[in-house]
């Protein structure tokens, strides 16, 4: 079975871009989280999605947004890119919504100049 | 803010001795995960102890939890070089479906 797969790997923006972040899911698995990822802030829950709604939302601005699609994969996209957006974001899907077990995709690294 | 607390924030130790890495959590819960982390990869699932279990064994893991004193601890015996990575434990609040994560404690084992 095919693992969590994130798209691209690594990224290079400039303040004031956008970005999109792709995560196919493992087959099968509906919910589909994001996680941001920094030094100093560790691992800050995003949002999550299942069958294509939002179900969870962290603290995050507006700039961040997500969605689902009817296959499971989902994506996420940043807006008006800040210098402190520059993270390691990590997608995770789960198919069993009673543990919580989650499988995390190897992340996409995003470096803001 | 994060649910969790660990402790310690880094542990050096030599191969073969074991490691005990303790985290802290908040409010009540349904679970408690714990997951490894190398360097710039994804995060790994290597246990989950549920609230009513007291202790759990996986290979070279073992992890106990108090909900009492709203703490767990992971044992790693044995240690060995390919165990360096951040370890992070995570909950899942009885009133919640979200996975909430600790700051880690990065475990170095030197050979």
């Amino acid at each position: 079975k095919a693992g969590v797969t994130q798209t691209p790997r690594y990224l290079i923006k400039t303040r004031g871009q956008q970005v999109t972040l792709s995560c196919s899911p493992i087959s099968g698995h509906r919910s589909v989280s994001w996680y941001q990822q920094t030094p100093g802030q560790g691992l800050q829950f995003l949002f999550e999605y299942f069958s294509e709604t939002q179900r969870n939302k962290g603290n995050f601005p507006g700039r961040f947004s997500g969605r689902q699609f009817s296959n499971s994969r989902s994506e996420m996209n940043v807006s008006t890119l800040e210098l402190g957006d520059s993270a390691l974001y990590l997608c995770a899907s789960s198919g069993q919504r009673n543990t919580g077990e989650l499988f995390f995709g190897e992340g996409s690294r995003l470096t803001v100049l | 803010s994060q649910q969790g607390e660990e402790d310690p924030q880094a542990l050096s130790i030599q191969e073969g001795e074991n490691a005990t890495m303790n985290c802290s959590y908040k409010t009540s819960i349904n679970n408690l995960q714990w997951y490894r982390q190398n360097s710039g990869r994804g995060l790994v699932h290597l246990i989950l102890i549920r609230s009513n279990e007291r202790e759990k064994h996986s290979g070279r893991l073992r992890v106990t939890l108090d909900t009492s004193k709203k703490s767990s601890s992971l044992l790693i015996t044995a240690s060995r070089a390919a165990d360096t990575a951040s370890y992070f434990c995570a909950t899942i609040q009885t009133s919640g479906s979200r996975l909430t994560f600790g700051e880690g404690t990065q475990l170095t084992v030197n050979p």
